[in-house]
């Protein structure tokens, strides 16, 4: 069954620290796309790509970078942590098609003290 | 660009009661709808996707409308109940110059009081 795999599903990371999430998708989807969600704040989208090798800058792409080495692969990539970065991470994936929905994956929970 | 805004943010409403949640977007060009339900602490999961060429659709108890003159699509969860409780959000893709990318509303919390 297609899918989106996040890993981990939730990580705890000191201040300073590197934390890299990442993100599988088996949909063949050429589009993948990474969320934070924070109570009033919605789905903020912070980086995304249209296919191997390319990222994109989303809304608030600050102190985030983002990896796509294959189709099926995404990472995000917290480079030096802060605490202001604790929040619950979605990867999702969908068609380069205007009428295409995404598939979300489960979500990953960082907490960063 | 294109943006959207959902109301009410918050939303409590009795078993069998019904609920109506509102997406109102600014680009007369949208063309592709989607809701999607997020359950407390899972995934969005897509609840329904419309087309600008269709106006009224609905789901097991729920109907979406979507009114292109007001700019505006609602979802209407007809005598709702507890399993209905969740996050539900709106998102609207452009049809000019589109990659595929949504627009995503700020999202609705509904509880369904038993």
């Amino acid at each position: 069954e297609a899918a989106v795999t996040q890993s981990p599903r939730n990580k705890v990371a000191v201040t300073g620290g590197k934390v890299t999430l990442s993100c599988n998708q088996t949909n063949n989807h050429n589009n993948m796309y990474w969320y934070r969600q924070d109570t009033g704040h919605g789905l903020r989208l912070i980086h995304y790509s249209y296919g191997a090798g390319s990222t994109e800058k989303g809304d608030i792409p600050d102190g985030y970078k983002a990896s796509r080495p294959s189709q099926e692969n995404f990472s995000l990539i917290l480079e030096l942590a802060t605490p202001s970065q604790t929040s619950v991470y979605f990867c999702a994936s969908g068609r380069d098609s205007a009428n295409s929905d995404y598939t979300f994956g489960s979500g990953t929970r960082l907490l960063v003290i | 660009g294109e943006q959207v805004e959902q109301r009410p943010p918050h939303l409590s409403v009795r078993e069998g009661d019904s609920a109506v949640i509102t997406c109102t977007y600014t680009d007369p060009n949208s063309y592709y709808f989607f809701w999607y339900k997020q359950e407390p602490g899972a995934s969005l999961q897509l609840l329904m996707k419309v087309f600008s060429s269709t106006e009224i659709n609905e789901g097991q108890g729920f109907t979406v409308l979507l009114n292109k003159k007001d700019k505006r699509l609602s979802l209407n969860l007809t005598a709702a109940h507890p399993g209905d409780s969740a996050a539900y959000f709106c998102a609207v893709t452009p049809i000019t110059g589109n990659t595929g990318k949504l627009i995503f509303g700020l999202g609705t919390t509904l509880q369904v009081q038993p």
